[in-house]
């Protein structure tokens, strides 16, 4: 199975900070990296597809980037509704597999 | 718009079988380039995915648990099910029924509420 490692773990921020979510494969998987959004008790949200694509309805303040193992999420400037958990999942080699998510607090 | 709703036991007791439904709303199961996929997540824990069923039937497993899953669709019901046996306290989790579309990548565009199955005599 590809292994996703995401980095940090978790992280504190306030309402206008710049944030950045890394997430590493043990392989090259091209582009075939998503970006989800989790709130607690709630299914989660597809964020941006293909390591970069925004998916339709999600705010541009959303942005992702890489290709091969090393790949980024960014929130421009977060606000009080992007308090949540994002998880990166790979869709190269079956099985689909996850990183272990980055829980974004409030400082 | 797409909705999914999963149904079933929220407790099954060990060496059972853990059986769920995922109902499709303003959509079809039988149509389009689609798998139709369970992922669960493990109280305070991350994401697994279980395996697909494709609008035609075909199916992969996650190889962790392909000796104890099956993913079908009824199509005159616009349902998808997993059925996983022997289950032992591990597999309580929050289970997801999602679709997964092809958009320059696979991606799970639209995903139930999900529903939490407890192992539990």
């Amino acid at each position: 199975d590809i292994q996703m490692t995401q980095s940090p773990s978790s992280l504190s921020a306030t309402v206008g900070d710049r944030v950045t979510v890394t997430c590493r494969a043990s392989q090259s998987i091209s582009n075939h990296l998503n970006w989800y959004q989790q709130k607690p008790g709630k299914a989660p949200k597809l964020l941006i597809y293909a390591a970069s694509s925004l998916q339709s309805g999600v705010p541009s303040r959303f942005s992702g980037s890489g290709s091969g193992t090393d790949f980024t999420l960014t929130i421009s400037s977060l606000q009080p509704e992007d308090f949540a958990t994002y998880y990166c999942q790979q869709t190269y080699i079956t099985p689909w597999t996850f990183g272990q998510g980055t829980n974004v607090e409030i400082k | 718009q797409v909705q999914l709703q999963e149904s079933g036991p929220g407790l099954v007791k060990p060496s059972q079988t853990l059986s769920l439904t995922c109902t499709v709303s303003g959509g079809s199961v039988s149509i389009g380039n689609y798998y139709w996929t369970w992922i669960r997540q493990p109280a305070g824990r991350g994401l697994e995915w279980i395996g697909h069923i494709y609008t035609s039937g075909s199916t992969n497993y996650n190889p962790s648990l392909k000796s104890r899953v099956t993913i079908s669709l009824d199509t005159s019901r616009n349902q998808f099910s997993l059925h996983l046996n022997s289950v032992t306290a591990a597999d309580t989790a929050v289970y997801f029924c999602a679709r997964e579309q092809w958009l320059a990548v696979y991606n799970l565009d639209y995903w139930g509420q999900g529903t939490l199955v407890t192992v539990s005599s």
